[in-house]
């Protein structure tokens, strides 16, 4: 069964403290790594995409890496508007995307 | 204005009462979907469409049906809404099969 697990359920950082989430698949065939943030109250916002082990993807503070397995999403000197639920999904069947059910970050100045 | 829409953002009905919750976008996306989130089971794809005359049923589709209506808008109808349908609604957009997805702001409802 296609499945995408997400670890830590939730994260609390110290301003400047880094670390990674986790997000690991069992999905056949994998056609892509997505990662998301939502933030209260928000419908989740894209961030990046990852098709091969070994492609790695930044933004500002957030790297996204990915291997056969798992994904990470590396957070460098987290800032406390880092703060919200990361969500990675993956294709099912082609077409339709599993999601985790995330990691709640909180960063606390 | 958002590029997806939903309306109503927090509808509170009573068991048995037929809802709707409307979705329209300004993208010109092909595709729509509507997921439902509950804490703890993440987003679930209730049903999704890749053109006006696609529809297809998601992982949870019982007890909900979907219209449609142009490529912009597409609708989600509880016919008679029982409590476990208490939740979070997104309705998504998508151009292709890029797997990047544009939510919407959400529709909150509870059913009594």
């Amino acid at each position: 069964e296609d499945q995408v697990t997400q670890s830590p359920e939730a994260l609390r950082l110290q301003e400047g403290e880094s670390s990674s989430l986790n997000c690991s698949y069992t999905v056949s065939g994998l056609r892509g790594l997505f990662w998301y943030r939502q933030d209260p109250g928000k419908g989740p916002e894209f961030l990046f995409t990852l098709y091969s082990a070994g492609e790695e993807k930044e933004k500002e503070r957030l790297k996204a890496t990915l291997t056969k397995k798992e994904s990470f999403l590396h957070i460098t000197a987290p800032k406390p508007e880092d703060s919200a639920t990361y969500l990675c999904a993956a294709p099912h069947n082609t077409d339709k995307l599993i999601f985790g059910t995330g990691t709640r970050l909180q960063v606390f100045p | 204005d958002a590029d997806v829409t939903q309306t109503p953002r927090n509808r509170i009905t009573k068991t048995g009462k037929r809802i709707m919750l409307e979705c329209s976008q300004t993208k010109g996306h092909d595709r729509m979907y509507w997921y439902r989130q509950d804490p703890g089971l993440g987003l679930r794809l209730i049903y999704y469409s890749f053109d006006v005359k696609d529809i297809n049923k998601g992982e949870i589709s019982d007890g909900y049906s979907v219209s449609r209506q142009a490529q912009a808008k597409f609708s989600l109808s509880l016919e008679s809404a029982i409590p476990n349908q208490t939740a979070l609604y997104f309705c998504a957009t998508s151009r292709g099969n890029t797997g990047e997805l544009f939510f919407g702001e959400g529709s909150r409802l509870t059913v009594l």
